[in-house]
């Protein structure tokens, strides 16, 4: 399988907790981005690395919020202790051709 | 600010009839529109996109028509089948033609069921 892999696919924890998700992108994809979708809600961008430096991050991504891609490859995204309100669905997705997201399975964080 | 609009939750409709999913967006800067399906538990799946240049693109079953002026888009599925059932959502983003970040901004999406 050579898509968007993501790990864990779920995470419960409790509030306080620090949590930490990995994104494997498709290995010819040098964009990747991090998503957060909560309940009826569509996907919301949150940061975007082209190769190892990222590029952009939205105003959603609290100073509890870090994400990297130390060699340009896999990514990680951490969250600092963690509310309830962090509970949500986080995609990861990498950027293909003809200017196409493709996205992983999603890590569900459930925050207790 | 909710940029790209998708009014309706849901939509049922009989396998073999066309479904049509609408959206429509308020940021004149968007220049390219995608959909995109997801099952529960998956992540969203690439379906089918088009560029502010044109006003129509087909795949298969699944055509989108994209009305500039109306800053409305939508996407027919002709004939539906029960495994189309999903949620779909609309997304676009600015830059198309370079130097674009490739951010994109979804709708809520739409609950299609196709009814065997």
């Amino acid at each position: 399988d050579t898509g968007v892999s993501q790990d864990p696919r779920h995470k419960i924890t409790k509030r306080g907790q620090n949590v930490t998700f990995r994104c494997d992108p498709i290995s010819e994809h040098n964009r990747l981005y991090w998503y957060r979708q909560t309940l009826g809600q569509g996907p919301e961008f949150l940061t975007y690395f082209q190769n190892e430096a990222q590029l952009e991050k939205s105003r959603l991504l609290s100073d509890r919020f870090s994400a990297e891609r130390p060699k340009g490859s896999f990514s990680t995204l951490e969250i600092q202790r963690t509310e309830q309100g962090d509970s949500a669905m986080y995609l990861c997705a990498s950027k293909g051709s003809p200017d196409v997201l493709f996205f992983g399975p999603g890590t569900r964080l459930t925050v207790l | 600010d909710q940029q790209v609009k998708q009014n309706s939750p849901s939509l049922s409709v009989q396998e073999g009839r066309i479904s049509i999913l609408n959206c429509d967006y308020t940021n004149s800067m968007f220049d390219y529109f995608l959909w995109y399906k997801k099952y529960p538990a998956e992540g969203p799946t690439f379906l089918i996109s088009i560029s502010s240049i044109k006003d129509k693109n087909e795949d298969g079953r699944f055509t989108v028509f994209l009305n500039k002026s109306a800053k409305h888009l939508s996407l027919h599925i002709v004939p539906s089948q029960p495994g189309d059932s999903a949620v779909y959502f609309c997304a676009a983003s600015v830059g198309y033609s370079g130097g674009s970040n490739y951010k994109l901004t979804f709708g809520k999406g739409t609950l299609l069921t196709v009814n065997p």
